[in-house]
């Protein structure tokens, strides 16, 4: 079965750096990702997702993602951050053709300091 | 276009007490998810529904949870009793295409 590893439960990082959040899974077979945002009292919001083809994804609000299939990894990335870009980010991941479970990792809290 | 809709946002009753959460999807979804999400943790799917059908349910504590979709189209999650450990936010999601899951705002239940 596959799961999901967030390395990082909190990043806290300082208004327009940039900002990396790690994503790990495991799986036997090929895999869609996705990574979702959640703001506080707010359900979950689709960023970005990796079906096939070019393994650097842009999402919206200016994060971008690299699949890594040596590595496992699907970490998502912004060069600058805002103070609006605080909230809950949850990696996600279901086996690729057909319907399949999604399955989420933990989340990482992602705080931004003026 | 309106998002899921989910109704009441916010519910606190005490142990042993029945709680219903209402979802409507986004209009034309004929796939609609309820799903669990734990303080500190990521969403757990509860039960999926394929037009009226429940096609996977495996994670739905059957003793007291239950779920319906009549017509197709909104749903309700019941549980009855409540117990201290339902605690959580309940999520309900709707898809068109298998992959991209949109979700609604969740009901945050606290059972005293």
């Amino acid at each position: 079965a596959q799961s999901v590893t967030q390395l990082d439960s909190q990043v806290p990082v300082f208004e327009e750096a940039p900002v990396e959040l790690r994503c790990n899974y495991s799986s036997s077979v090929s895999v869609y990702l996705f990574w979702y945002v959640q703001y506080p009292n707010q359900g979950l919001q689709l960023l970005l997702k990796y079906l096939s083809g070019s393994t650097l994804v842009k999402g919206i609000n200016g994060f971008e993602a690299e699949f890594n299939k040596s590595q496992t990894s699907f970490h998502l990335r912004k060069p600058s951050v805002h103070i609006s870009d605080t909230a809950e980010y949850f990696c996600a991941v279901t086996l690729s053709g057909g319907y399949n479970k999604l399955i989420f990792g933990a989340g990482t809290r992602l705080a931004v300091h003026p | 276009e309106a998002g899921v809709v989910q109704s009441p946002r916010y519910k606190i009753i005490e142990k042993k007490q029945p709680v219903a959460f209402w979802c409507n999807p986004i209009s034309g979804h004929n796939t609609l998810y309820w799903y669990l999400q734990n303080l500190g943790q990521g969403p757990e799917l509860l039960i999926r529904y394929e037009n009226e059908e429940a096609v996977d349910d495996s994670q739905l504590p059957k003793d007291r949870f239950s779920a319906e979709r009549l017509k197709g189209v909104d749903s309700t999650l019941k549980i009855q009793p409540a117990e201290l450990g339902d605690s959580a936010v309940y999520l309900c999601a709707s898809s068109l295409e298998h992959h991209e899951q949109y979700f609604g705002p969740g009901t945050r239940l606290t059972v005293t």
